[in-house]
C-alpha cells in the first residue's frame, strides 16, 4: 500500500459542478495535512492546509477523517480556472520526519 | 519581491555529464529541498538542508550531491552515476524544517532535465 493515495482522475465536470476529491494516508500517527495546487508544467502552491475541525476557504472545503485515514478536497461551483492538478500532502515524525506527497489528482473544469 | 528561483528553466545534458542545478531563495527560510517529480508520481525527496552547512539525504540521494554555503543558496548536482536523470526538479523551502507541522513549502518553478 502507497504511504499516500490519490485517485489519479482525470476528473472531467462541467463548470458550476461541485467535485470532491479524497485521499487516503497509511500512517496513523500522521500529524499534518495540505492540498496543494498545481498548474501543467508549473511548480506546486499550497491551496490550503487541513485540521481536524475541517475548514473552509471560499468554493474550497477540506476535510479530515483520523478514522478511515484520508483527507477531502471539496469544490464548489467549479470555474474553468480550477483546472489543475491537486497534490495531497501528509507530513508525520514516527521513525523520522517525513513530509509525502500524493501522485495528484487531476481536474479538468469544462465550458 | 520575495521567492524561490531555479535556474536553468530546461536543460540538456549527455550521458556521462554532471550539471548543477541552481536554486535559491530570499524569504530567509532556513530549511530547504529538492524534489524530483516524474509523471503519473508524487514528488520524491532527494536532500533537504535545515541550516548553512548542513543537509540530509531523503528518499531518493543516489546520484546527487548538493551543497549549502549560504542560506539562500541550495545547488543540486545531478552526476553520472544517476540513472535515469531526466525528470521536473523542484526547489522548495519553508520557514521551519521537517520537523515543524503546519509548515507550508514555497516551491521554486522547478528545471526540466533531460539526457540525451
Amino acid at each position: 500500500r502507497k504511504e499516500v493515495e490519490q485517485d489519479p482522475g482525470p476528473f472531467n465536470v462541467p463548470e458550476g459542478a461541485t467535485v470532491a476529491f479524497n485521499c487516503t494516508y497509511s500512517n496513523s500517527a500522521s500529524q499534518s495535512f495540505f492540498w496543494y495546487r498545481q498548474d501543467c508544467r508549473k511548480e506546486p502552491k499550497l491551496l490550503m492546509s487541513v485540521y481536524s475541525s475541517g475548514n473552509e476557504d471560499g468554493r474550497f472545503t477540506a476535510q479530515l477523517n483520523r478514522a478511515s485515514q484520508y483527507i477531502s478536497l471539496l469544490i464548489r461551483d467549479s470555474k474553468l480556472s480550477d483546472s489543475a492538478t491537486y497534490l495531497c500532502v501528509v507530513k508525520w515524525s514516527t521513525g523520522g520526519f517525513k513530509t509525502i506527497f500524493g501522485a495528484g489528482t487531476r481536474l479538468f473544469v469544462k465550458a | 519581491d520575495g521567492g524561490i528561483t531555479q535556474s536553468p528553466k530546461y536543460l540538456f545534458r549527455k550521458e556521462g555529464q554532471n550539471v548543477t542545478l541552481s536554486c535559491e531563495q530570499n524569504l530567509n527560510h532556513d530549511a530547504m529541498y529538492w524534489y524530483r517529480q516524474d509523471p503519473g508520481q508524487g514528488l520524491r525527496l532527494i536532500y533537504y538542508s535545515q541550516i548553512v552547512n548542513d543537509f540530509q539525504k531523503g528518499d531518493i540521494a543516489e546520484g546527487y550531491s548538493v551543497s549549502r554555503e549560504k542560506k539562500e543558496s541550495f545547488p543540486l548536482t545531478v552526476t553520472s552515476a544517476q540513472k535515469n536523470p531526466t525528470a521536473f526538479y523542484l526547489c522548495a523551502s519553508s520557514i521551519g524544517g521537517l520537523g515543524a507541522s503546519y509548515n507550508e513549502q514555497f516551491f521554486g518553478p522547478g528545471t526540466r532535465l533531460t539526457v540525451l
